[in-house]
């Protein structure tokens, strides 16, 4: 079936710029994850939404950094006034919670790599 | 706070094993899980282990959990080419709410 998906794959854009990069989960997976892949902090958690719960944005960097969940499904994690330091990867990952042995196992969509100028 | 560790590099021929090690502070992680990142991709899942289980073993992988040292292992038989890729080693923080990664193994398989 199909795995998780990110759009854009790649975004440019100018310091103090706003963007928004998308997330499709995995079709039926409740929990939602967001993280930062950068060459010198690694693999960062930035937010988890799991249905209809509050978010724990406990990762987010700073209060430029907001994500929405939709429907529970589709999210969105929008940066506002984009800075040099965000350049990144931005993965996204989903997971099934409440079943058997390993579904709390989160799967990982591709990325989305951001160059701030 | 939570914490884990790994070595940054190992290099081995085609054909050995290849052994990666991790450590990790939390004790109360249920699962621990070794994912795979090939260049310019995303991360896909290798496998996972319980936290009460000891080894478990998948084809050419197997890992083996020392929880009283908080030591993790992936072994990988017959290394291939192919499965030269960076190796990230994580456990879940105490909230459930993320996975906490090590900063990753690049392994390089040689010819």
């Amino acid at each position: 079936g199909a795995g998780v998906s990110q759009s854009p794959s790649n975004k440019v854009t100018e310091k103090g710029k706003d963007v928004e990069l998308r997330c499709d989960p995995i079709s039926g997976h409740t929990a939602l994850y967001w993280y930062r892949q950068s060459l010198g902090q690694g693999l960062e958690f930035l937010i988890y939404f799991q249905g209809n719960s509050a978010p724990d944005k406990s990762g987010l960097p700073s209060d430029r950094f907001s994500a929405e969940r939709t429907g529970g499904s589709v999210s969105t994690l929008t940066i506002q006034r984009t800075q040099q330091e965000d350049s990144a990867v931005y993965l996204c990952a989903s997971s099934l919670w409440g079943g058997d042995e390993g579904t709390d196992t989160q799967y990982f969509g591709p990325g989305t790599r951001l160059t701030v100028l | 706070g939570e914490d884990v560790e790994q070595s940054l590099f190992l290099s081995v021929r085609e054909g050995d094993s290849s052994v990666i090690n991790c450590t990790y502070t939390d004790s109360s992680s249920t699962y621990l899980y070794w994912y795979k990142q090939e260049p310019g991709a995303g991360l896909q899942l290798l496998t996972y282990i319980f936290s009460n289980m000891d080894m478990k073993q998948d084809q050419r992988l197997t890992v083996l959990l020392n929880k009283k040292d908080k030591h993790l292992s992936l072994r990988i038989a017959d290394t291939q080419t192919g499965d030269s890729a960076i190796y990230f080693c994580a456990e879940t923080n105490q909230a459930g709410t993320a996975l906490i990664f090590g900063k990753g193994t690049t392994l390089s398989v040689s010819s």
